[in-house]
C-alpha cells in the first residue's frame, strides 16, 4: 500500500535539543495527524492539521501543513528523556474517503541524557 | 471518557487456525478503523466500519473480514492464518466518517506459529 516518505528513519540526540522530522509525498493530503508510539503499545494522536500552511503547537510539539498538501513537519522542542519513541505522520488524501489512513515509515528517536 | 479498548491485548494461534479480534471505540464514535502493523510494512490499512456498514477496505486477501456492531463495538476475523499474518493489530475510533482524528486502543499482538 502507498505509504508517505518519513525522514529521517531514526535520531539520537541529546537531552534539551531540538528535533525536526518531515513527510513529503507524491499525494495531496487534506489532514495530516501526528502520532507517538511507544514500545507494545497503540499510537498516540500528538497534533491533527486540516489546512495547508496551518501552524499548530501542542506543548513542546510544533507540526506544520504544508503549503502544496503533500508535505508536513513535526518539531519537538528542548527534548527530554520520555520524548523517546517512534513518531509517524499519517494523513488522508485529498480524493479519498472515509477514515482510510496513510500512514509514514515512522521516525524512531532515542535521547541521550 | 474511555479510551480504545481491544482484546485480547495477545494471542498465539498456529497456521491454518482462525482468529477473532475484539474493539471497543470511544463512547459515541461511530467509526472503527483496522490496522495492521509489522515491522517490514509499518501500518497498513485494513478497513473501516461506519454505523455497522464497511466503508472503506484496503489491499489485504479475503481472509481478512470484519463487522461492527449496532453499538458501534467491532471484530475483526482472519482465517486460514498464515505465519505472515503475525503482527499488532490496531484499531481505531473516530467521531464520524469525515476524515477526522483517529483514536488508537492500544492493539493485539498476534503471533502465528
Amino acid at each position: 500500500g502507498q505509504q508517505l516518505n518519513q525522514s529521517p528513519q531514526s535520531m539520537f540526540i541529546q537531552e534539551g535539543e531540538d528535533v525536526s522530522m518531515n513527510c513529503t509525498s507524491s499525494s495531496i493530503f487534506n489532514t495530516w495527524l501526528w502520532y507517538k508510539q511507544d514500545p507494545g503499545e497503540g499510537p498516540v494522536l500528538l497534533i491533527a492539521l486540516y489546512k495547508a500552511g496551518e501552524l499548530t503547537s501542542n506543548g513542546r510539539l510544533t507540526a506544520q501543513f504544508g503549503i502544496t498538501r503533500k508535505d508536513s513537519f513535526l518539531n519537538i522542542s528542548a527534548s527530554i528523556p520520555s520524548d523517546v519513541g517512534i513518531y509517524f505522520c499519517a494523513g488522508y488524501i485529498l480524493t479519498g474517503g472515509g477514515n482510510k489512513l496513510t500512514f509514514g515509515t515512522g521516525t524512531q528517536l532515542k535521547v541521550e541524557l | 471518557k474511555a479510551g480504545v479498548t481491544q482484546t485480547p491485548r495477545y494471542l498465539i494461534k498456529t497456521r491454518g487456525q482462525q482468529v477473532t479480534l475484539s474493539c471497543s471505540p470511544i463512547s459515541g464514535h461511530r467509526s472503527v478503523s483496522w490496522y495492521q502493523q509489522t515491522p517490514g510494512q509499518g501500518l497498513q490499512f485494513l478497513f473501516e466500519y461506519f454505523s455497522e456498514t464497511q466503508r472503506n477496505k484496503g489491499n489485504f486477501p479475503g481472509r481478512f473480514s470484519g463487522r461492527q456492531f449496532s453499538n458501534s463495538r467491532s471484530e475483526m476475523n482472519v482465517s486460514t492464518l498464515e505465519l505472515g499474518d503475525s503482527a499488532l493489530y490496531l484499531c481505531a475510533s473516530s467521531e464520524n466518517a469525515a476524515q477526522n482524528e483517529q483514536f488508537f486502543g492500544p492493539g493485539t499482538r498476534l503471533t502465528v506459529l
